[in-house]
């Protein structure tokens, strides 16, 4: 079964800028959506590098990949972007695979 | 606007059978896929299966045995069952519009999601 994994937690001070990874074998071939989940909420959307930018997400939020990483950037960080932060990925022969989650704090 | 808000019991009893409607606005249910997908309390996401307006389904092999899922196109629901719910089926069930690409997934939106305890 396909895997991907990302750190538990990543911190940063406000206005600089974070970047969240998510490894996976050859997920650089594969698309790749990320999840932004705020405490008693549900998932949304943040980035999918399939389609346009989901509707009213900033620019602040981008992604890339690369072989075995993607990476979820979000700049000029505010403490309102503190959230669990998911990455995503169809797989052929797991189908639907969620990474463990990334607690994102804002020093 | 699409929106989806899932309902059902809050509690089940160990053994007994979870039930839980989704109810769709903005958009057919007849146009896409649609997905449940669950958190346990202080865990990740777990997808648990799809269903299309065609009865077409998938699920996750991990809770295959026990699922099923289901439609009503004149209501704009759809439904999910898990039977045999043990404390470990204690979660946050979600359900989501499923939007497909080439060789890819994703979901958009979510519904805000309901607690389903199981205890006695």
């Amino acid at each position: 079964s396909y895997v991907v994994t990302q750190p538990p937690s990543v911190s940063v001070a406000p206005g600089q800028t974070a970047t969240i990874s998510c490894g996976g074998n050859n997920i650089g071939s594969k698309t790749v959506s990320w999840y932004q989940q705020k405490p008693g909420q549900a998932p949304l959307l943040v980035f999918s590098d399939y389609g346009d930018r989901p509707s009213g997400i900033p620019e602040r939020f981008s992604g890339s990949k690369s072989g075995n990483t993607a990476t979820l950037t979000i700049s000029r960080v505010d403490s309102g972007d503190e959230a669990d932060l998911y990455c995503q990925v169809w797989d052929s022969t797991s189908d639907v695979v969620f990474g463990g989650g990334t607690k994102l704090t804002v020093l | 606007q699409v929106q989806l808000q899932e309902s059902g019991p809050g509690l089940v009893k160990p053994s007994e059978t979870l039930s839980l409607t989704c109810a769709v606005s903005g958009a057919s249910i007849s146009s896409y896929y649609w997905s449940w997908i669950r958190q346990p309390p202080g865990k990740g996401l777990e997808w648990i299966g799809f269903i299309y307006y065609t009865g077409s389904t998938k699920y996750n092999p991990s809770l295959k045995s026990r699922v099923a899922m289901s439609l009503d196109t004149s209501k704009e629901q759809f439904y999910l069952e898990l039977t045999s719910v043990t404390a470990a089926d204690t979660a946050v069930y979600y359900c989501a519009r499923e939007r497909r690409g080439w060789d890819t997934k994703w979901f958009d939106p979510w519904g805000p999601g309901t607690l389903v305890t199981v205890s006695s």
